[in-house]
Formats: C-alpha cells, structure tokens, sequence
C-alpha cells in the first residue's frame, strides 16, 4: 500500500470553481507539504505544515489555502480556480527538518 | 523561484554509458538532494549530500558536492533503460526561513536500449 496517497488523481473543472485535493499518509511524518509542478518546470512550495496547529505559506500560496485536519491528513483547497492554476499537485511527507521527503503520485488538475 | 539549474536539460545516451547531470544553485545551502521522476508520476528520493560532505555513493549513484562553486553532479554509471526519467536537484537552504525543497528544472534523461 502506498504511504502517501492523493485524491483525487485527475480532475477537471470551471473557471470560479472550489476545488479540494486530499492527501493521507500513513508514514507516521509530522511535517507536510503541497507542491504544484508546471510543465517542464521544476516543484514549487505552496503550503507546508511542521504539525496539525503549524500552517506556514510558501513560495506561491497565493490562491490557495490549506488544511491540517490531523497528523495523517493535509487537504490544499483552490477557493476559486482559475486557468493558470492548471498543474500537477503533489503532497509531500518528512519525518526530519531538512531531510528527504517522501511523494504522493500527483494530482493533474485542469482548469477551463 | 527555481533555486538550482539543472545542466543539461535532456540527455539520451545508449545503455551501459555513463550519464552525468549537473545542478548549479544560488544560496547557501543545508544539504542537496537529488530525485527521480518517472513521466508524470510522484518523485523518488535517491540521495542527499550534506553542505560538509564533498561525495557519496549509492548503488550506481555517485553525487558530488562543490560548495564554493555553488554546484552538484549526478553520475549514473551503466545505465540502464529503466533509468530514463526525468532528474531534480532540490535544495534546503542554511538560512533558515521556509521549510521545503527548492527545485530546479530538471534533466530529461532517455537512455536507447
């Protein structure tokens, strides 16, 4: 069974839409985040959470938030989606500050 | 911002050759991590390299680490058609601030079997 897990793995939706990305792991990490990933581009930070009372922005948090319901689970919500939001989204999970970081398989999101 | 350039963009070479990859970046850093991603799947740790270490080894991996020129290399010795993928430095800087992995663009490896 996968450690880290995404849902979902494809969705496409409308200009103005909320949108939810759920990610679950079962690696026992304190620290989480959500990266978006543009064609032929490298993962940019959005979000990131050290524990289930700690939210801190990234690179490019703007037009999303987050949520950390529990250590397990760490949702990114689009409040209202727009085109240049269409990208891979992968969640993250590090048991160490600074130390590597396990992936979830991504979620292709498309915005029309 | 992209932190670490990845040198070359693509590379194809024929199975059992050697590939290397380059990453240079711009801040201090913490430690250099290096990840392969398989066409539009999650990324797959391979190795970290810590500021004060200057190479290590994995497998068929060997990563070197130049901190007064601001680069990595990524050596991949007989390779295999499976190691086609898509590579990523990531950095963690030393200046403290913002947790997470800064990446770089890539390097888009084909290996011809």
């Amino acid at each position: 069974d996968a450690d880290v897990t995404q849902t979902p793995r494809n969705r496409i939706t409308k200009t103005g839409k909320r949108i939810m990305l759920e990610c679950s792991q079962t690696k026992g990490h304190d620290r989480m985040y959500w990266y978006r990933q543009d064609p032929g581009l490298g993962l940019q930070l959005i979000y990131y959470s050290f524990d289930v009372k700690d939210i801190n922005k990234g690179e490019i948090s703007d037009g999303y938030s987050v949520s950390r319901q529990a250590q397990a689970k760490f949702s990114l919500s689009l409040e209202s989606a727009i085109p240049n939001q269409t990208a891979l989204y992968f969640c993250a999970t590090s048991a160490l500050t600074n130390g590597e970081q396990f992936f979830g398989p991504g979620t292709r999101l498309t915005v029309l | 911002s992209q932190q670490g350039e990845e040198d070359p963009q693509a590379l194809s070479i024929q199975e059992g050759e050697n590939a290397t990859m380059n990453c240079s970046y711009k801040t201090s850093i913490n430690n250099l991590q290096w990840y392969r991603q398989n066409s539009g799947r999650g990324l797959v740790h391979l190795i970290l390299i810590r500021s004060n270490e200057r190479e290590k080894h994995s497998g068929r991996l060997r990563v070197t680490l130049d901190t007064s020129k601001k680069s990595s290399s990524l050596l991949i010795t007989a390779s295999r058609a499976a190691d086609t993928a898509s590579y990523f430095c990531a950095t963690v800087s030393s200046g403290g601030g913002a947790d997470g992995l800064t990446f770089g663009k890539g390097t888009h490896l084909i290996i011809q079997p």
